[in-house]
């Protein structure tokens, strides 16, 4: 079966600090991967995903940036971090073929970020 | 993509039945419907999907009407455990289609009272 792994669980940075949250999916293979983040009481925002290694679309400007370095691991990262980027963060990977169910996305268990 | 209309909060007892009901007018033919549901400090879970008619598994129902413009998620017999946000999304979204996006919006509360 899949499974996803996300960590840390939770991180207290300070402004102006580096960022890098990493997430690894097994028992699949080129799967979309996706980062979104969640404020306080909000939706979820998408900020990336990857059809592929290498293959980062952005989705909301902003201060951070994702890459694929392998076809199972995804990394979300920020070289200077700012008070705004506080937030739940969540990794999501689904399935590439084109069978039924679409696009069904399985969700980490997330990252919660407080930049102090 | 289609925009998705739903309540922001339902309160209900537990052993009811609760059933929320999601308006997406604007959904194209390809569109199918999805449920997921987040409980605090976790990331969301699958619930169903469907594309029109009647889906059920062991978790819910999912009843879409012939027009597919709005689409019921049914919980049979709440516990307390159910109290969760619940969101529903439409979109097709597969590898090739040029559409990965699931738009999650605010969601459902649905709050189970003893």
């Amino acid at each position: 079966s899949q499974t996803i792994h996300q960590w840390p669980a939770t991180l207290v940075q300070p402004v102006g600090s580096p960022l890098s949250l990493e997430c690894t999916v097994e028992g699949t293979s080129n799967p979309n991967l996706y980062w979104y983040r969640q404020a306080a009481g909000r939706g979820l925002q998408l900020l990336f995903y990857s059809v592929g290694i290498g293959q980062i679309s952005s989705e909301v400007p902003q201060n951070l940036s994702a890459s694929r370095p392998q076809d199972r691991q995804f990394i979300l990262s920020s070289k200077k971090l700012l008070l705004s980027d506080s937030g739940f963060y969540l990794c999501a990977w689904s399935a590439r073929d084109r069978g039924f169910p679409k696009n069904i996305q399985y969700f980490g268990a997330g990252t919660r970020l407080s930049v102090l | 993509l289609a925009k998705t209309t739903q309540p922001i909060s339902m309160d209900s007892y537990e052993g009811q039945e609760v059933n929320i009901t999601c308006s997406h007018n604007n959904i194209a033919t390809n569109d199918y419907i999805t449920w997921y549901q987040q409980f605090p400090s976790q990331g969301p879970r699958f619930i169903i999907q469907g594309y029109k008619t009647k889906v059920t598994n062991e978790v819910a129902s999912l009843f879409i009407p012939a027009d597919r413009k709005s689409s019921t998620l049914s919980l049979p017999r709440v516990s307390l455990s159910d109290t969760a946000v619940y969101y529903c999304l439409v979109g097709e979204g597969y590898a090739g289609a040029g559409s990965y996006q699931l738009t999650f919006g605010k969601g459902t509360k649905l709050s189970v009272i003893p």
